[in-house]
């Protein structure tokens, strides 16, 4: 059974600070990683999703990673800002199903 | 292309009442999916449909809760005799075929209290 882990749970930052989100997941069989970010109280917005057969996605200041043989992947913060804070969601998309299983997600607070 | 639209947004009902859920793809997605979230947690799947077809239904889904999507269009989530533990958001997403490696475009969800 997939399970998908986020680390660290939160994270408080001051503006401009490159930042890394964390993302491990258990079972390598999977088409893709995905990213997303949540806004209190609001749905989901995809950021990036990465292909199994792929090791990054660029996405303006976003870059995310996948490295598959060890489960893991990361999403990198380029120069931090305050419209940055939200929650960040990893989700991984199995092989053997057709629904994705989510992280718990990180909660970010980039302050001025 | 006007998103995913979810109705309503709250919802606040009390112990035993049923609720209904109505959810709008984006035109012509064949895939459509039903998530919930607590507070604090990631989305959990509960149903998926491709076309007007649910596909698959998670073990969170009890009896107590139905999902149709008629006309392969909108869907609608009714939940009968709610109790406290179904207080979440009530996430719905669509994608064009249902293909892998396909991008999932959610609505803002129904915030449910149960009271």
């Amino acid at each position: 059974k997939q399970e998908v882990t986020q680390i660290p749970a939160a994270l408080s930052v001051p503006e401009g600070e490159n930042l890394v989100l964390n993302c491990s997941f258990t079972d390598s069989a999977i088409y893709n990683l995905q990213w997303f970010r949540q806004d209190p109280g609001k749905g989901l917005t995809s950021l990036l999703l990465i292909q199994s057969s792929q090791r990054e996605q660029t996405s303006g200041r976003l870059n995310a990673s996948l490295d598959k043989s060890s489960g893991r992947s990361t999403l990198y913060i380029a120069a931090s800002q305050p419209g940055d804070s939200a929650t960040y969601l990893c989700a991984a998309d199995p092989l053997d199903t057709d629904k994705l299983i989510f992280g718990t997600g990180t909660r970010l607070q980039v302050f001025p | 292309d006007t998103g995913v639209s979810q109705d309503p947004r709250h919802k606040i009902t009390k112990r035993g009442q049923n609720v209904t859920f109505r959810c709008d793809p984006i035109s012509e997605h064949n895939r459509l999916y039903w998530y919930r979230q607590t507070l604090g947690q990631g989305p959990e799947f509960l149903t998926y449909f491709q076309n007007e077809a649910q596909l698959e239904k998670s073990r969170l889904l009890s009896d107590r809760f139905s999902a149709e999507r008629p006309k392969g269009s909108f869907s609608t989530l009714e939940i009968q005799r709610t109790e406290q533990g179904d207080s979440a958001m009530y996430l719905c997403a669509s994608s064009p075929t249902g293909s892998s490696n396909e991008k999932l475009f959610f609505g803002s969800g129904t915030q449910l209290s149960v009271l």
